[in-house]
């Protein structure tokens, strides 16, 4: 079936470091894919999407593109700061089905 | 626009005991989708509901449903309390199913 993985966390690096946070999707069609933020006691807000293959999504310095040849929709950032410390989920939307990723938890060092 | 708002935002009952939570979408969205989101088990859908129909069902027990009232107003139910139940609940809108999800703040359910 349908399923998205994403790398484990906790992921810690310090500030102005690179971020890369790897997603790999599974889906028999051609699905949206999306990037969720989650910040402390807060609910899930979208970060940035795409919605067909070779589409780069970004927002807040934060960009991933729809890779269909490698079912991948890694999400990136050149220098993060200590405000980007949350959980991001990558998820998939396909066939009025939406499956979410574990979610990796990142932490950012002054 | 205001956004997804859920009530109560926090709530504590008793092993055995039923609870209900409410969620208002954002004004003109017609698809509501509810998410258990635990440490353990991470973010597991529940169910959502499209034009007061429920047209998707995640693994849950029967304990676990759910309605929409004609104005998308939005609400779950879970009867016989058990202590794994305690959880955030998170409550999205959309358009559609084929667009992205706007998330409310969740309402912390604790079972003791």
């Amino acid at each position: 079936g349908d399923s998205v993985t994403q790398m484990e966390g906790p992921v810690t690096l310090s500030e102005e470091a690179f971020l890369t946070i790897n997603c790999t999707y599974t889906a028999t069609g051609y699905p949206s894919l999306f990037w969720y933020v989650q910040y402390p006691g807060e609910g899930l807000q979208l970060l940035l999407k795409a919605t067909k293959a070779d589409d780069k999504g970004s927002n807040k310095g934060f960009e991933a593109t729809y890779r269909k040849e490698t079912t991948s929709f890694h999400l990136e950032k050149g220098s993060v700061q200590v405000s980007d410390s949350a959980v991001y989920f990558c998820a998939l939307n396909w066939a009025s089905k939406i499956i979410f990723g574990s979610g990796t938890r990142l932490s950012i060092r002054p | 626009k205001a956004g997804v708002t859920q009530t109560p935002r926090y709530l504590i009952k008793t092993r055995g005991q039923q609870v209900t939570l409410s969620c208002s979408p954002i004004s003109g969205h017609r698809s509501v989708s509810w998410y258990q989101q635990t440490p353990g088990q991470g973010l597991q859908f529940l169910f959502e509901y499209f034009s007061e129909t429920q047209r998707n069902k995640g693994n849950f027990p029967g304990r676990f449903s759910g309605r929409q009232f004609s104005n998308s107003r939005s609400e779950m139910n879970v009867s016989t309390l058990e202590l794994g139940d305690s959880a955030l609940y998170l409550c999205a809108s959309s358009p559609g199913t084929s667009y992205e999800q706007y998330f409310g703040p969740g309402t912390r359910l604790t079972v003791t």
